[in-house]
């Protein structure tokens, strides 16, 4: 199957600071990719779709201003965490979406958020 | 309604044995349909796809679909505890969102 990774894979940082994720897609281009939150023992959580080239499409109650998703390339998709706040620590998992024909998402591994 | 709907589980059968994860959905135009593991504290991992009635089988896996009933199954083989883990329908309509949807997962517990 496709790979995607995610980085950092864990990040802990203090209350009102800045964190960007990366999201790649490493043997297929994606022009679209997805950002998730998961909380513990939840589900996943649909924030936004990240599209090449143009504007996120955000989801109902997530803060565009927030969570900036820039989408700059094929391969790769960030998520910069502005201004985090310890509501904030959760599971972020980005996906892609391979170019074919069967609408197939491959996850990255996630990024492990702590705000102290 | 969700638009996809799981038995939250947990789901425990004994080593060895059939396990069956259930999974219906509510857009009738639904054309893709996947199942995805998730360990505890990992991010999902893609098991099987399909897209037409019927069964498809890819090692101790087998994917079920039935549109008219609007179901969608997977069945795991000669269960392992090492299959322990959340499986999480997802639907793809075919116009409109791209992103998937997915049903809030089902946890398997394999009984050693």
């Amino acid at each position: 199957g496709a790979v995607v990774s995610q980085h950092p894979s864990w990040v802990i940082c203090k209350s009102g600071t800045s964190v960007k994720i990366e999201c790649r897609s490493l043997d297929f281009q994606a022009t679209t990719m997805f950002w998730y939150r998961q909380f513990p023992k939840q589900s996943l959580m649909l924030m936004a779709t990240s599209n090449e080239g143009s504007k996120a499409t955000y989801e109902q109650g997530v803060e565009k201003d927030k969570f900036l998703i820039n989408h700059a390339s094929l391969t790769l998709s960030t998520l910069t965490v502005t201004s985090a706040h310890p509501e904030d620590s959760s599971f972020y998992i980005c996906s892609a979406r391979e170019e074919d024909s069967t609408d197939t998402q491959y996850f990255g591994p996630g990024t492990r958020l702590t705000v102290l | 309604q969700k638009e996809v709907e799981q038995n939250s589980g947990p789901l425990s059968v004994p080593e060895g044995a059939i396990a069956s994860l259930n999974c219906t959905y509510s857009d009738r135009v639904s054309q893709s349909f996947f199942w995805y593991r998730q360990y505890s504290g990992k991010s999902p991992e893609l098991i099987m796809s399909i897209y037409s009635n019927g069964d498809k089988e890819d090692g101790r896996f087998t994917a079920q679909l039935n549109k008219a009933s609007q179901y969608v199954s997977l069945l795991i083989r000669d269960s392992q505890p090492s299959d322990s883990a959340t499986y999480l329908c997802a639907v793809k309509a075919p116009t409109g969102r791209r992103a998937l949807t997915f049903g809030s997962g089902t946890r398997l517990q394999v009984q050693p």
